[in-house]
């Protein structure tokens, strides 16, 4: 069974500050990928980034970047220089192999000016 | 960007009343997904649809509910005789086969049982 823990309820970071959201994963499986998705307040589910297990190089994409520590069984996420329109619902998700999603609670970010 | 498009947005229904909620997923996916998620909770998986059958699903996934990929481009979620408890909001998903690969959700549907 695979298992992720989000342990920030909420966060709260200032305008152009980075921001880090921790994931932590229990899995047994040695394939295995991680997901990012934000939730803003309409309510879909917007992918953001992924990262393989066996992906030597952490993921980036534009703004956002992974921290995979794979000893640690963490993925955090890293959001650099935070915009108003960051505020959302941030999940971490895992699968293996063809596998399904399993989410986590969630971390609900919050950008003030 | 391609996307996966859900209908309706909202639906409101009494319960024990039976809804079908819509989706089209990405034209050239292959697996398709329908998530739960009751407000205020972390998304819960129901069902995975590949190859015109359910590959797996989850203890929510009871008699209550079926799927249904009635013809090429749609992908149904029927639940029977609704309860309070089926409200939330309910995504379908699709991806393309592979390991890892990302599953691209669709806006979401809101279901409201009263």
């Amino acid at each position: 069974a695979q298992k992720i823990t989000q342990t920030q309820p909420g966060m709260f970071v200032q305008e152009k500050e980075a921001v880090t959201l921790d994931c932590t994963y229990d899995t047994s499986d040695q394939s295995y990928g991680l997901f990012w998705y934000k939730q803003p307040s309409s309510g879909e589910m917007i992918f953001l980034i992924y990262q393989g297990s066996y992906d030597e190089q952490n993921a980036t994409e534009g703004r956002y970047s992974l921290n995979f520590q794979k000893a640690r069984k963490s993925a955090n996420l890293v959001i650099s220089a935070s915009q108003l329109g960051d505020s959302a619902m941030y999940f971490c998700a895992m699968n293996s192999g063809y596998s399904t999603l399993t989410f986590g609670k969630g971390t609900m970010l919050l950008v003030s000016p | 960007e391609p996307e996966v498009t859900q209908t309706p947005s909202h639906q409101v229904t009494q319960m024990g009343q039976e809804v079908i909620l819509r989706c089209v997923p990405i034209s050239n996916h292959l697996y398709f997904y329908w998530y739960r998620q009751i407000l205020g909770q972390k998304v819960e998986f129901l069902v995975s649809f590949y190859n015109n059958e359910i590959s797996e699903k989850s203890e929510i996934f009871d008699d209550q509910f079926s799927v249904e990929r009635p013809d090429g481009s749609n992908f149904t979620l029927k639940i029977r005789s609704t309860k309070l408890e089926d409200s939330a909001m309910y995504f379908c998903a699709s991806s393309e086969p592979g390991r890892g690969v990302k599953a691209f959700f669709g806006q979401g549907t809101r279901l409201t049982v009263v």
